[in-house]
């Protein structure tokens, strides 16, 4: 049984461009959270997300970002007109049931120039 | 609002003694929290968690105690090895919504 898989683990885009981060629960997951870590900082809460439903986005900024989470495939982190304050390590974690553990994947490092 | 804080950013043990890790809550909704922790350029991994309604959860060389008046709960570590060198990350969870994380604690195991 795979873990939480992330991709691409280093992503570096420009100012202005669009990035894109992918994540593949565990096998049987229905719940997916996304996280953000910036540099010598404590993992902060982003989003909820079950199947084609965002459950809580409270720690989401409201504008540049969106998250999904579509019935099949990955769910999908977008940060549209990137700037370099969004660099940072996002992780991925997904649980089968709300309430218990989470299992987080490897993270993606992004990086604006 | 920090709902979780680890004071501590780092912490320095000597291999075979006791290391302990602390950690403070503001959120008294919280009914389950748990530590993880984290090595370089990987993922967080789950450690151990204890249930809001008890007091002490124990796995192997890893204990969690939790203080629920004092909003205060600590993981303790005997005997420490330098393989446990790593970030430990405290989190509080309500009813499964989100998981609120501390800043982390960074341990150095001293061989």
């Amino acid at each position: 049984n795979a873990g939480v898989m992330q991709n691409p683990r280093h992503l570096v885009r420009r100012r202005g461009q669009e990035a894109r981060l992918r994540c593949s629960p565990m096998k049987g997951h229905s719940h997916v959270y996304w996280y953000r870590q910036l540099p010598e900082e404590g993992l902060k809460f982003m989003v909820y997300l079950q199947k084609e439903n965002i459950i809580d986005e409270s720690g989401m900024p409201k504008e540049r970002f969106s998250a999904e989470f579509p019935k099949e495939g990955p769910s999908i982190l977008r940060i549209q007109q990137v700037v370099r304050g969004d660099s940072a390590a996002y992780f991925c974690a997904s649980s089968p049931t709300q309430g218990t553990e989470a299992f987080f994947g490897q993270g993606t490092r992004l990086t604006v120039v | 609002d920090q709902q979780v804080k680890q004071n501590s950013p780092s912490l320095s043990v000597q291999e075979g003694r006791i290391s302990i890790l602390n950690c403070d809550y503001t959120n008294s909704m919280f009914d389950y929290f748990l530590w993880y922790k984290k090595y370089p350029a990987e993922g967080p991994t789950f450690l151990i968690s204890i249930s809001s309604i008890k007091d002490k959860n124990e796995d192997g060389r890893f204990t969690v105690f939790l203080n629920k008046s004092a909003k205060h709960l600590s993981l303790h570590i005997v005997p420490s090895q330098p393989g446990d060198s790593a970030v430990y990350f405290c989190a509080g969870n309500t009813g499964g919504f989100k998981t609120i994380f501390g800043a982390g604690t960074r341990l150095f195991v001293k061989a």
